[in-house]
Formats: structure tokens, sequence, C-alpha cells
């Protein structure tokens, strides 16, 4: 039982590359959660997924995409990246409105 | 304006004392209300969770005071151990958020041996 898993672990991109990060959990649930993380700030949503087939935007969803492949995977992707977009990267997964989310290791970014 | 506070970066603690972690939010809705604990390089994991229709919730040496007229909570450990050294983010949740939870910024806990 490997909880939530992402990929890759760290990431350089210049500036205006694209890239997707990817995210998986085998813990069958219908909530996952795209965050990110900067110094001096909590986790800010980018975008969630309440069930397979549905999105929708969180706190800061300007620049990036998700696509809910299947129950399992939810993946971010960068269309351009901008050095604002340098952060570090946060999936979760959660099964209930009132219970706890369970985040996955991160994936570092940096752009340039 | 940032709804949920954690007015204290850091706290260093001597190992075997209490540690006090404080969070205050803004959003009189909010009505349940989590604490998560971060190593480096790790994603944040879940410690203790209140509603608000508690004023106080303990998990071993964790506990969790929450004072709504006030808008505060905070948790307690006792007694503090070095591996209890990590990030503590508070986060908060209402119906009307469903899907989500609003982070404070998070405190560095240092417990010294």
């Amino acid at each position: 039982n490997a909880g939530v898993t992402q990929t890759p672990k760290f990431q350089v991109l210049k500036t205006g590359q694209s890239m997707t990060l990817q995210c998986a959990q085998d813990m069958n649930h219908n909530s996952m959660y795209w965050y990110r993380q900067d110094p001096g700030m909590g986790l800010r949503l980018i975008y969630y997924s309440a069930s397979e087939g549905t999105t929708d935007k969180g706190e800061v969803p300007n620049g990036y995409n998700v696509s809910r492949l299947n129950k399992r995977e939810f993946s971010l992707r960068l269309e351009s990246a901008a050095p604002s977009q340098t952060s570090v990267y946060f999936c979760a997964s959660r099964e209930g409105t009132y219970n706890e989310q369970f985040f996955g290791p991160g994936t570092r970014l940096t752009v340039l | 304006d940032q709804q949920v506070k954690q007015n204290s970066p850091s706290l260093s603690v001597q190992e075997g004392r209490i540690s006090i972690l404080n969070c205050d939010y803004t959003n009189s809705m909010f009505d349940y209300f989590l604490w998560y604990k971060k190593y480096p390089a790790e994603g944040p994991t879940f410690l203790i969770s209140i509603s608000s229709i508690k004023d106080k919730n303990e998990d071993g040496r964790f506990t969790v005071f929450l004072n709504k007229s006030a808008k505060h909570l905070s948790l307690h450990i006792v007694p503090s151990q070095p591996g209890d050294s990590a990030v503590y983010f508070c986060a908060a949740s209402t119906d009307n958020y469903g899907q989500n939870f609003v982070f404070g910024p998070g405190t560095r806990l240092s417990v010294l041996p």
C-alpha cells in the first residue's frame, strides 16, 4: 500500500517549457487535490477533483491544467512554465468531506 | 487576507516540556480543524482534528483545544520529544468549502535534547 505517489521528485524547467506532474493513489479515494507550497505560506489549492470525471478550480489555478485520468490518477500540467511557478507541489487524496487528506511526498519544481 | 494564521513562525522547546502551537482564524463558518505535521522533503501527515461541536480532543501526547468565541485553536504536545521537530500546519474547513481546507503558513517546532 504505497498511499499517494508523485513523479518526478525534482524538475528544472526553462521559462516557456511545458511539463506534466503525475499523481496516483491506491486508497480508492474519490477526491484528489493539487496544492503548491511557497516559503512562508501555507498550502494553496490549485485544482481539485471531487470524483472521477470532474475537476474544479481552487485558489490559484492560473497557468495550470489538470486531468483526472481515472479514479487513481490526477495529473497537473504546466503549459508554459513561468518563474512564478517555482514551488513545491503536493498531491493529496481524501475520502469524504470531514476526513483528513493524505499527501504525496511532493515535487520540487524550479523554473529558470 | 489570510483566513488561517499561525503567528509564530518558529518555536523552540526543551525535550520533556510542553509545546504549545497556536492558530487563529477569521472565518466564523469554519467548523472542522486539523493539524498536520511535515518533515523536510516529505508531504504533510495528519496529526489530529477537532470538530466545532467539541472544545478538546486528545490523542496520546497530542491535544487540540478549540475556543470558538476567540476563533483560536492550539495544539499541545506533552511531553515533547526530539522526533516532534517538524513544521506544523493548522487547517480549517467548512461545509461551504466542501472539498477544500484552508491552511495556515506553519510553525517550525524544534525540540532540543
